[in-house]
C-alpha cells in the first residue's frame, strides 16, 4: 500500500540559509499534518491543511510557512534557519473524518 | 505543550515477557492512540481507542482507557525483540481532522 513519501529525507543546512520539505499524502488523503521532533523529544504538532485550506495552527516559528496545492502535497518552507531548527520533521496524511494519522518517515534537518 | 506523560520513561525486559506502559493526560480527548518509532525513524500507528471504550484488542497488543483518571496503558504480550523501540500516546480532542499532542515517550528495551 501507498504511504506518505517525504523528500528530501536528509538535508544539511548553514545558518540563515531557507529550507523546503515536501510531502505527498497518501493517495486519497485530504488532510495533512507537520509535526517536528527534537532530538529525544516528542512530536510537536506545527501546522495543518485539509482541502487545501489551513485548517489549524500550532508552535510553528514566523520563520517557517507551509502550505497545501491543489494535487494535495505540502510544502514547508523553513527560512533563517537557527540552530535548533535540528531536527526530524514529520508529514502525516488522513482522509477527511478519520482520525488516524499515516506518517511519513521523516526528513531530518541539520543546521550547522 | 505537552498532553501527555507516560511511565517509565525507558523500560527493559526479556524477551517473551510483557510490557506495560503507562501515559496520563491532561485535558478531555476525542480518541487517544499509540504509535511506535523504531530509532529515528517514521511513527507506526499501532492503535485507536476511542473515550467511549475501555478496552481495545490488537494482535499481541492490548490498550486500556480510563478517561476519569485521564490515562490508558499499553500491555504487549510475548514480547520480541523487534519490539524493542519508543512508544508514544497520542491524543486528539475533536471528531475528524485535528491535531495529535503526544506524549513523552517509553524507549522499551527487549533483551534477546
Amino acid at each position: 500500500a501507498a504511504g506518505v513519501i517525504q523528500s528530501p529525507r536528509h538535508l544539511i543546512k548553514e545558518k540563515r540559509e531557507t529550507a523546503t520539505l515536501k510531502c505527498y499524502p497518501i493517495p486519497r488523503h485530504d488532510t495533512v499534518y507537520w509535526y517536528q521532533q527534537g532530538p529525544g523529544q516528542d512530536p510537536q504538532f506545527l501546522i495543518s491543511f485539509y482541502e487545501k485550506m489551513q485548517s489549524d495552527k500550532g508552535s510553528i516559528p514566523d520563520r517557517f510557512s507551509a502550505q497545501q496545492f491543489s494535487d494535495y502535497h505540502s510544502e514547508l518552507n523553513m527560512s533563517s534557519l537557527e540552530l535548533g531548527d535540528s531536527a526530524l520533521y514529520f508529514c502525516a496524511s488522513s482522509p477527511q473524518g478519520r482520525e488516524t494519522q499515516y506518517f511519513g518517515p521523516g526528513t531530518r534537518l541539520l543546521v550547522l | 505543550s505537552q498532553q501527555g506523560e507516560e511511565d517509565p520513561q525507558a523500560l527493559s525486559i526479556q524477551e517473551g515477557e510483557n510490557a506495560t506502559m503507562n501515559c496520563s493526560y491532561k485535558t478531555s480527548i476525542n480518541n487517544l492512540q499509540w504509535y511506535r518509532q523504531n530509532s529515528g525513524r517514521g511513527l507506526v500507528h499501532l492503535i485507536l481507542i476511542r473515550s467511549n471504550e475501555r478496552e481495545k484488542h490488537s494482535g499481541r497488543l492490548r490498550v486500556t482507557l480510563d478517561t476519569s483518571k485521564k490515562s490508558s496503558s499499553l500491555l504487549i504480550t510475548a514480547s520480541r525483540a523487534a519490539d524493542t523501540a519508543s512508544y508514544f500516546c497520542a491524543t486528539d480532542r475533536d471528531f475528524g481532522n485535528e491535531k495529535l499532542t503526544f506524549g513523552t515517550g517509553t524507549r522499551l528495551t527487549i533483551i534477546p
